[in-house]
């Protein structure tokens, strides 16, 4: 069965100042990956995802992330952080070999930006 | 234009009644999803549903029921409501292949009295 840790509960990072977010997952084969955003009353929001080629995707609000199979990692960057990114955000995965049904989610990072 | 849209965003009750939660996708998916995010914010996946078969995760009590009455809609019936049915309930939709991503709804906070 596949699974995912977001080890980092709750991160803290000034306005401006370069962010990281870190994911592992667990499973046998390459999954499919995903960043979601969820603001604070809000919905998840889809910020990146990987599916096969480039490693480093590019996502929405000037995210990156990088898929490294040797550490079966996924961690979400941005370069400078805005007051607006303070958000709770969760790693997904699901099977290359199916559907968004098998999506299985790790238990979020909640972020906090100081001004 | 809201692509998933789920109605109400606040539900208050008590034990014991029956609520439904209403989705809603303009997307043209064909399948929906039924979420549960806990006090925790762990988003666990309660149900997932096309025209050709319904998945419930065997954890979810059966006072719990997707109604589908069509392609675009899939709505969630609670019955017998309790304490521990106050979650974040979220609704979600796809197409039902691979390199394909789910979109949420905005979440319908339910707290049972």
């Amino acid at each position: 069965a596949q699974s995912v840790t977001q080890p980092d509960i709750h991160i803290t990072v000034s306005e401006g100042a370069s962010l990281e977010l870190r994911c592992n997952y667990s499973y046998g084969a390459t999954p499919y990956l995903f960043w979601y955003v969820q603001s604070p009353g809000q919905g998840l929001q889809l910020l990146l995802k990987y599916f096969s080629g480039d490693t480093l995707v590019q996502g929405i609000k000037g995210f990156e992330a990088e898929f490294k199979r040797s550490q079966s990692s996924f961690n979400l960057r941005k370069p400078s952080v805005h007051w607006s990114d303070a958000a709770e955000y969760f790693c997904a995965v699901s099977p290359s070999s199916g559907s968004a049904r098998q999506l299985t989610f790790g238990s979020g990072t909640q972020l906090t930006v100081l001004p | 234009d809201t692509a998933v849209s789920q109605t109400p965003k606040y539900l208050v009750t008590q034990m014991g009644n029956d609520k439904s939660i209403k989705c809603e996708q303009n997307l043209g998916h064909d399948t929906m999803y039924w979420y549960k995010q806990d006090s925790k914010k762990f988003l666990k996946i309660m149900f997932s549903y096309n025209n050709k078969e319904l998945i419930i995760n065997e954890t979810v009590p059966n006072r719990f029921s997707p109604k589908s009455p069509d392609k675009a809609h899939l709505n969630l019936h609670i019955n017998s409501l309790e304490l521990g049915d106050s979650a974040v309930y979220f609704c979600a939709s796809s197409y039902e292949q691979p390199n394909t991503e789910a979109f949420f709804g905005q979440g319908t906070r339910l707290t049972v009295v």
